[in-house]
């Protein structure tokens, strides 16, 4: 597989339901980020974890990195329909910042 | 909150012909890029900008793909002959630092027919 995999592909969820992402990569990182895309918008910043960093909250959202595995999850608690989105990793292995994203996991929250 | 801006939102332009593309990144950040997603696929890493100068670029990235920061505001990705496989969302992204999430434009869709 290619640095930033994400699994499952597609995930569909009644509202109130946890969502949970994984993401695989293959070479050292600094950093691993997940960002948000709805339909044909541009991408929005959800949250980054360090490398040196194991779990990470923000509101919602919990974001774990196993760096001996070398993979991440996404988990997004009590969803809403608005979570309805796809949402992409994308590690960062070079001095400079570089992103590598995966293919992305699209999440559909029914009412 | 303070919001990158693409303009245009979407082109059209005919094979062969140069497009540019203008993004206003964030003020004080200082790490600039240029990605782009093909309809479907994932989306691509082109360059990377920092200290007014090229810091990486992809293999996508050839001699027909230019960028500048002309004026310290603007950053423009300029494609000097399009190709049909050019079409794709363009997006423009600023950080402040390499260990900080990117904020990203809205994209401009390039089509070239």
């Amino acid at each position: 597989s290619q640095q930033g995999e994400e699994d499952p592909q597609a995930l569909s969820i009644q509202e109130g339901e946890n969502a949970t992402m994984n993401c695989s990569y293959k070479t050292s990182i600094n950093n691993l980020q997940w960002y948000r895309q709805n339909s044909g918008r541009g991408l929005v910043h959800l949250i980054l974890i360090r490398s040196n960093e194991r779990e990470k909250h923000s509101g919602r959202l919990r974001v774990t990195l196993d760096t001996s595995k070398k993979s991440s999850s996404l988990l997004i608690t009590a969803s809403r329909a608005a979570d309805t989105a796809s949402y992409f990793c994308a590690t960062s292995g070079t001095s400079y910042g570089k992103l590598t994203f995966g293919q992305g996991t699209i999440l559909t929250v029914h009412p | 909150e303070p919001e990158v801006t693409q303009t245009p939102s979407h082109q059209v332009t005919q094979m062969g012909q140069e497009v540019i593309l203008r993004c206003v990144p964030i003020s004080n950040h200082l790490y600039f890029y240029w990605y782009r997603q093909i309809l479907g696929q994932k989306v691509e890493f082109l360059v990377s900008f920092y200290n007014n100068e090229i810091s990486e670029k992809s293999e996508i990235f050839d001699d027909q793909f230019s960028v500048e920061r002309p004026d310290g505001s603007n950053f423009t990705l300029k494609i000097r002959s399009t190709k049909l496989e050019d079409s794709a969302m363009y997006f423009c992204a600023s950080s402040p630092d390499r260990n900080y999430g990117y904020t990203f434009g809205s994209g401009t869709r390039l089509t070239v027919v």
